[in-house]
């Protein structure tokens, strides 16, 4: 079944501890995403990746970090989570092209206290 | 100004007429544009997209464009109970690489 895999579903954890969120995708997409989803602030892009080893920044990017080491993983690092991270993030991937949209994983809900 | 702009509603139809949904973008450069549909508590879902001026349906779904006005609507025919959701207009940059959302629209379809 062609997914994108979020894992953990859920996360509580404790400021300053640093925690990475991983993301797989099965469709040999070259697009992945991460966005978190806020009440009254919809979805916002965190940070995007192109194609192995290309990243960059979306709208939110301060305290996260990412990597694309490999196609189909799109991992999302906080070094060191602070309670405003707290939220439920996405992650997504698209093949690319005109038309063509972001296939979303189930999410993650974090928790910082 | 906001990037994509959408009603929040919510907005009320009853079973079995038309949801008409509305996003208007800030971005002449956009390219390609989508509906992604969000029950409560699960991702989001991608419905329709289109990237050319006009009507593009998709069976109960029609989705228009017009890149003149910046504006793109969602159609929703014989609405149903299970249409009840909220629905996210995206707005894309000509390499697809970054997806802009509206803060979306609540619809509820009443039985």
């Amino acid at each position: 079944e062609a997914q994108v895999t979020q894992n953990p579903r859920y996360l509580i954890t404790v400021t300053g501890k640093k925690l990475t969120v991983t993301c797989s995708q099965n469709m040999n997409h070259e697009y992945m995403s991460w966005y978190r989803q806020d009440p009254g602030l919809g979805l916002r892009q965190i940070y995007y990746s192109m194609n192995v080893e290309v990243t960059d920044k979306g709208d939110v990017p301060e305290g996260y970090k990412v990597s694309r080491k490999e196609k189909r993983n799109f991992p999302l690092i906080l070094e060191s989570p602070s309670p405003n991270q707290t939220s439920l993030y996405f992650c997504a991937s698209s093949p690319g092209g005109r038309g063509y949209g972001y296939t979303f994983g189930s999410g993650t809900r974090l928790t910082v206290v | 100004q906001k990037e994509v702009e959408q009603n929040s509603g919510p907005l009320s139809v009853p079973e079995g007429a038309i949801a008409s949904l509305n996003c208007t973008y800030s971005d002449r450069g956009s390219q390609s544009f989508f509906w992604y549909r969000q029950y409560s508590g699960k991702s989001p879902e991608l419905i329709m997209s289109i990237y050319s001026n006009g009507d593009k349906e998709d069976g109960r779904f029609t989705a228009q464009l017009n890149k003149a006005s910046q504006y793109v609507s969602l159609l929703i025919r014989d609405s149903q109970p299970s249409d009840s959701a909220t629905y996210l207009c995206a707005v894309s940059t000509p390499g697809n690489e970054k997806l802009t959302f509206g803060t979306g629209t609540r619809l509820t379809i009443i039985p």
